[in-house]
């Protein structure tokens, strides 16, 4: 049972590249989510999602898009890759809202923008 | 937004020194989750908290969920150095467009052997 996994495990991207990170988990969760995690910041989160199909707007979205097309993978898009959106993503799923569990979370994801 | 404060940032002590930390809010939770990450890994549920005054432990690891469900603590008894990484604490709150884990900004623990 891998839980929560996430590809690749560091990239390097040239400002103005995209990419896209692949979040996929084995444990028919219904709800992922994307948070990136900064110096001092914590956790913050990008965009998550409640079902195969939907996603939604967290915290910090802007310059990311999301995809759930199937129920085990969620998708993270960057468009145009900035400096500012170098960090370490870390991708969760839960069983559902409110999940006495908590959340699973992913080894994560190290990304630098040069 | 709903934000947790948690402190200290960083604590630097010796192995078998207990440690406490703790997360306030200004907002009341539901649910108070601790979570361990430890360097290159993501975050793991250490602790899970349902119920105002609720006393859990896991091991050497002490959390509580504060009366006015807007803090919790977590102690950690005797020290090793496998302690070592950044303790985050989590609040939840169940219904509505909420749902989702608040986290505090984390406290880095560093244990000298």
């Amino acid at each position: 049972n891998a839980g929560v996994t996430q590809t690749p495990k560091f990239r390097v991207l040239k400002t103005g590249q995209s990419m896209t990170l692949l979040c996929a988990q084995d444990m028919n969760h219904e709800y992922m989510y994307w948070y990136r995690q900064d110096p001092g910041m914590g956790l913050r989160l990008i965009h998550y999602s409640v079902g195969e199909g939907t996603t939604a707007k967290g915290e910090v979205p802007d310059g990311y898009n999301v995809s759930r097309l199937k129920k085990q993978n969620f998708l993270l898009g960057l468009e145009s890759a900035a400096p500012s959106q170098t960090s370490v993503y870390f991708c969760a799923s839960s069983e559902r809202q409110g999940s006495i569990y908590g959340y699973t979370f992913g080894s994560g994801t190290r990304l630098t923008v040069v | 937004g709903q934000q947790l404060n948690q402190s200290p940032q960083s604590m630097f002590i010796q192995e078998g020194e207990d440690v406490s930390m703790n997360c306030t809010s200004s907002s009341i939770f539901n649910t108070w989750l601790w979570y361990k990450q430890e360097p290159g890994e993501g975050p793991v549920l250490l602790i899970a908290l349902y119920k105002a005054g609720e006393l859990t432990s896991n091991g050497r690891l002490t959390a509580q969920f504060g009366i006015t469900r807007k803090d919790s603590f977590l102690n950690i008894s005797a020290s090793i150095p496998s302690d070592v990484g950044i303790y985050f604490c989590a609040g939840l709150n169940y219904g509505g467009s909420q749902g989702n884990l608040i986290f505090g900004k984390g406290t880095k623990l560093s244990v000298k052997p």
